[in-house]
Formats: C-alpha cells, structure tokens, sequence
C-alpha cells in the first residue's frame, strides 16, 4: 500500500536554527514527491518537487530536501528559521497509480523568537 | 496571473440549504480537483476530473455533486446541506493528472448550523 507518514506533528524551533521536518514514504512506484506549505487562513503552497531528476531539492525560500530511495524519505530541511516560516507543512506523494495524491497529516512548524 | 480562485470565500448555510462553489483557473490545466480540510484528518478527495466534460469519485463523495462543462471552472455543489460538511474547501489543478504538482485556491470556509 502506498503511504506517507510525517514523523512529527509539532515542531518548534528558535530563530535562526536549523529546521528539518521528517517524511518517510511508502511506494511500489517511482513516486513524485513534494512539499506544500500551509499558513493559517491560506491554501497550501509548493515549496519544492522531487521527479527523479537530481536528488538534493532547492526550493522556495531557502528550504530543501534530498530524496533517499535506500532510506525511503523526503525530508525538509532549511538552515536558519525565520519567523515567516512558522505554518503548517505537507508532505505528498504522487505517482503511486492512477490520479491518486497523498498527502501526510502535517507538521506544524513553530519559531520562537 | 490569477491561478486558482475559489468564490465564496466563507459562506453559512442552515441545514437542508443548497450551494455552489465555484473554481476558476487560468493555467489551462486538464486535471482539476475538490477536498476538503478537517482537523486532524487532513486533506480528502471529494471529486475530480481529468478534462472538460468528465467527473469522478473520490474517497468522500457522498453528499455533493460537481461539474466540469468549461476547462477553466469546476464547480462544486451540496444539496441539501448537512452540518458535517462544514469544512474548508480547497479546490486544486494540475497540468499532468499523476505527476504533476497541484495548484491550490485559497480556500472556501464552509459553516453548516
């Protein structure tokens, strides 16, 4: 079965910091792999994509994430936290077989001054 | 450029009442998509369609309908109105229907007294 699976539903950091939020997947295809961005009130927004091109990601806002198939993970990382980045934050799979999208439950992001 | 809209942003409704979302996007996208946001449930298909014309299930359609007769607007309607559909409707599209990354409107606040 195809699935995603955030590892942390909170995490909080202080500014300045380095951020690194987990996703592991699970996929009997070659799975396209993203990561949106949720600030509250708002729609998710692409932060970066992984489709079997080059496995360390750059994304929006200094944000990135590498693609390790050994490992079967997809996390996101960024290496000084500013209080902008404070949201929620999706991890997705798609590719898995037919239109299916899966999203993950989320990591909410939180930045202390 | 616009990219997806959602109209109405919020909308309340009384139990047994009918309404209409409505999505428009302007990227000319084949594949178009409705979920909707709950806590801790995270984002679920409701319907989706892969070109103009056609429309099909998705994991919670029980209780809406949708329509696609125009490529650029995908239209989501309740009939009679039920208070566990208040939710947050995000309407999403994408150019490849299993690859491709998902464009997301703002979103459609939904209150069912």
């Amino acid at each position: 079965a195809q699935s995603v699976t955030q590892l942390d539903s909170h995490v909080s950091v202080s500014e300045g910091t380095p951020v690194l939020l987990r996703c592991n997947y699970s996929s009997s295809y070659s799975p396209s792999l993203f990561w949106y961005v949720q600030h509250p009130n708002k729609g998710l927004q692409l932060l970066l994509k992984y489709t079997s091109a080059a496995t360390l990601v750059k994304g929006i806002n200094g944000f990135e994430a590498e693609f390790k198939k050994s490992e079967t993970s997809f996390h996101l990382t960024k290496p000084s936290a500013h209080m902008s980045d404070a949201a929620e934050y999706f991890c997705v799979v798609r590719g898995t077989g037919g239109f299916k999208t899966i999203f993950g439950a989320g990591t909410r992001l939180f930045v202390k001054a | 450029n616009a990219g997806v809209t959602q109209t109405p942003k919020f909308r309340v409704l009384k139990t047994g009442q009918s309404m209409t979302l409505l999505c428009a996007q302007d990227m000319n996208h084949e594949y178009m998509y409705w979920y909707r946001q709950d806590p801790g449930m995270g984002l679920r298909l409701i319907h989706y369609s892969v070109g103009e014309g056609t429309t099909a299930k998705g994991e919670v359609p029980d209780g809406y309908n949708v329509s696609r007769l125009k490529k650029q607007n995908f239209l989501l309607g309740l009939e009679s109105a039920a208070p566990s559909q208040t939710s947050v409707y995000f309407c999403a599209s994408s150019y490849e229907g299993r690859h491709g990354e998902l464009f997301f409107g703002e979103g459609s606040r939904l209150t069912v007294l």
